[in-house]
């Protein structure tokens, strides 16, 4: 099984500040990560795929890269909508089996 | 434009067994996509439970697998969890998504289950 370690549990920033967020693997996933935002009440939403790509929709202000083990998501400049919980997930080939981090918690400072 | 929606009780007691159904809308049931369940005790993270693909071929969590059972109905478009002998600690909001390869692209809105008796 893959585990996926998200850091800082934390993140405390203020708008318009940039943001970098950790994905962890405990062992390689290749490119086949994704990242979601999460909003209270909400279901997520898929933000990056396959490591770097932005899904429809998604600002270009969101980045994603990495490969392997280590992933890594970066907002260039936090609007306000930005905060909330973001979640890296993963997909295994066999035995299919998908996985999430424990997410990254992005409040305003 | 895909569109799902979870229906079933709010409300399961201990030992019982939680039912949901998914309903797809906006496109086919019978595409090449994975149909999943993910959940989310309160104020926690989600949690992966399995998921159901185009040719009926299932896949669940290791930890959930001997009482979960994820079907699909094509008929109805539409696709079912069946959790047994819940407890307290499948208290969660139940969502059921489209995936591929490509991650999760289209989510439903949740439904909140509460297992008490």
């Amino acid at each position: 099984e893959v585990v996926l370690t998200q850091s800082p549990a934390t993140l405390s920033l203020s708008p318009g500040n940039g943001a970098t967020l950790s994905c962890r693997a405990s062992q390689s996933v290749s490119s086949y990560l994704a990242w979601y935002q999460q909003k209270p009440g909400q279901a997520p939403r898929l933000l990056i795929y396959d490591a770097s790509i932005r899904a429809a929709g998604v600002p270009a202000r969101f980045t994603g890269s990495g490969s392997g083990t280590d992933f890594t998501l970066t907002i260039s400049s936090l609007e306000p909508e930005d905060f909330a919980i973001y979640y890296c997930q993963q997909r295994s080939h066999w035995p299919p089996e998908d996985t999430f981090g424990q997410g990254t918690t992005l409040e305003i400072k | 434009q895909v569109q799902l929606q979870e229906s079933g009780p709010g409300l399961v007691k201990p030992s019982g067994t939680l039912s949901l159904t998914c309903a797809v809308s906006g496109g086919s049931i019978a595409s090449s996509k994975w149909w999943s369940w993910v959940r989310q005790p309160p104020g926690k993270g989600l949690e992966w439970i399995g998921e159901i693909n185009h040719s009926g071929s299932t896949s669940y969590s290791p930890s959930l697998q001997s009482r979960v059972t994820i079907s699909v109905d094509k008929s109805k478009n539409q696709f079912s969890l069946n959790l047994s002998s819940v407890t307290a600690a499948d208290t969660a909001v139940y969502f059921c998504a489209r995936a591929d390869w490509s991650g999760y692209d289209s989510w439903g809105q949740g439904t909140l289950v509460t297992v008490s008796s």
